[in-house]
C-alpha cells in the first residue's frame, strides 16, 4: 500500500464550479499535512497546511482533515481557468518532523 | 517567506560525469532538503542537509552518488555523481518554514537531462 494516495484524474470542472480533491494516507501517527499546487514546467507552490481535524478556510480553498479516516481533501470554490494544474498531497512522515512523503498528485482542469 | 534560487537552472551532460546543484536562501534556515521529480512523477525525498553534519539519506539514495553539503544556514549542494539517463530528472529544494511550523517551500528546481 502507497503511503500517499491520490486520484490521479485529469479532473475536469467547468469555470465556476467547486472542485474536490482527496488524499489518503496510511500511516497514522503523521500529524501535519499540506497541498501543493504545481504549474507544468514549475516547481510546487504550498496552499495550504492543516494539522488538526476539521476544516480550514483560506480564500477560494477549504482543506479538511479526518485523522480516523486518514483522509485529507481540498475544496477549490469558484473554480477558475489559473487553477488548472497538479495538486500534490503531502504528510509529514513523522509526529513533529518535516520528512514529507508527497502523493503522486491530481492533475485539474478547469474548463471556461 | 523566503526567497530561494537554485544553479544551475538546467543542464545537458554526458553519462559518467557528475553536477552539482547550488541552493541559496535569503535568510537563515534549520531544515534545507533535497527531492528529485522524475519525469511525470511526484516528488521523492532524497535527504535532510544537516549544517554542520552529514545528510541524512532516505531509503534507495546514497551519499556516494548523491553527496551533499550543507556549509551554512543559508547555502546547500547537491552532487549527482556518475550519472546515467535515469538520472534525468528536476532537483528541487526545499526549505522550513519559520516560526516552528512544519511546511517546506521549495527552489525553482534543476532541470537535468543526461545523455
Amino acid at each position: 500500500q502507497k503511503e500517499v494516495e491520490q486520484n490521479s484524474g485529469p479532473l475536469s470542472v467547468p469555470e465556476g464550479a467547486i472542485a474536490s480533491l482527496n488524499c489518503t494516507y496510511s500511516d497514522r501517527v503523521s500529524q501535519s499535512f499540506f497541498w501543493y499546487r504545481q504549474y507544468s514546467g514549475k516547481s510546487p507552490e504550498l496552499i495550504m497546511s492543516i494539522y488538526s481535524n476539521g476544516d480550514k478556510e483560506d480564500g477560494r480553498f477549504t482543506a479538511q482533515l479526518n485523522k480516523a479516516s486518514q483522509y485529507v481533501s481540498l475544496l477549490i470554490r469558484d473554480s477558475q481557468p489559473s487553477d488548472s494544474a497538479t495538486y500534490l498531497c503531502a504528510v509529514a512522515r513523522t509526529q513533529y518532523g518535516q520528512n514529507f512523503v508527497f502523493g503522486p498528485g491530481t492533475r485539474l482542469s478547469v474548463l471556461p | 517567506s523566503a526567497v530561494i534560487s537554485q544553479k544551475p537552472s538546467r543542464d545537458i551532460c554526458q553519462r559518467g560525469t557528475s553536477l552539482t546543484i547550488q541552493c541559496q536562501v535569503d535568510s537563515q534556515v534549520t531544515m534545507m532538503f533535497w527531492y528529485r521529480q522524475q519525469p511525470g512523477q511526484s516528488l521523492t525525498l532524497i535527504a535532510t542537509a544537516n549544517q554542520g553534519s552529514e545528510a541524512t539519506y532516505e531509503s534507495g539514495f546514497v551519499i556516494d552518488k548523491f553527496p551533499i553539503s550543507r556549509p551554512n544556514l543559508t547555502f546547500s549542494t547537491l552532487t549527482v555523481s556518475n550519472m546515467s539517463p535515469e538520472d534525468s530528472s528536476i532537483y528541487l529544494c526545499s526549505v522550513g518554514g519559520p516560526g516552528g511550523l512544519n511546511e517546506q517551500f521549495f527552489g525553482p528546481g534543476t532541470r537535468l537531462t543526461v545523455l
